[in-house]
């Protein structure tokens, strides 16, 4: 079946900096990325919809100069969290749909 | 507007003893249904999914849900448990919403707990 890869699958990053998540689909083309959030024993929230070449749409209540997203090419989005704060440590799920939707692992982002 | 409601946030069941997840959603447009679970620290799995086929959907593990259209519910059951079925179970819905957008939904979860 479709593979979503996430990488890194962990991350921990000092407050102030900023961190890149990649999001790719492997064997498919995704015309549409989606990010996630998931905190710890809750439910996953959509944090923005990527189609590829066009700017994101974000969720409300999502800061779209704080989470960066690029959809560049039919297979790789990128989620950059600038400036993190320890708020922001979080698992963090990427979603690509190419008729059908698939997700990729997470990747746990934890911010000292 | 799509929404989904999960019933129970926990539900716990001896070994051997059926499972029953309760799901109901909401669509303007006729969606597709999803079950996921998500083990402690791992990502997501598909367990099954319903995409106006079928009403009653089989999925993986002996994990089974059954499309009520009139209820609006899609809940997931499976004859047996197994200490290895504990975890988080996720009932997703997923389709255009009036914008002509894609939107998928997830609910708040169940946490599965299976007693020895």
């Amino acid at each position: 079946g479709a593979v979503v890869s996430q990488h890194p699958s962990w991350v921990i990053c000092k407050s102030g900096t900023s961190v890149k998540i990649e999001c790719r689909s492997l064997d498919f083309q995704a015309t549409t990325m989606f990010w996630y959030r998931q905190f710890p024993k809750q439910s996953l929230m959509l944090m923005a919809t990527s189609n590829e070449g066009s700017k994101a749409t974000y969720e409300q209540g999502v800061e779209k100069d704080k989470f960066l997203i690029n959809h560049a090419s039919l297979t790789l989005s990128t989620l950059t969290v600038t400036s993190a704060h320890p708020e922001d440590s979080s698992f963090y799920i990427c979603s690509a749909r190419g008729g059908e939707q698939y997700f990729g692992p997470g990747t746990r982002l934890t911010v000292t | 507007a799509q929404s989904v409601t999960q019933l129970d946030s926990h539900v716990s069941v001896s070994e051997g003893t059926p499972v029953l997840l309760r799901c109901n959603y909401s669509s303007s447009y006729s969606p597709s249904l999803f079950w996921y679970v998500q083990h402690p620290n791992k990502g997501l799995q598909l367990l099954l999914k319903y995409t106006s086929a079928a009403t009653l959907v089989k999925g993986i593990n002996g994990f089974e849900a059954e499309f009520k259209k009139s209820e609006t519910s899609f809940h997931l059951t499976k004859p047996s448990a197994h200490m290895s079925d504990a975890a988080e179970y996720f009932c997703v819905v997923s389709g255009r919403d009036s914008t002509g957008g894609f939107k998928t939904i997830f609910g708040a979860g169940t946490r599965l707990f299976v007693k020895a």
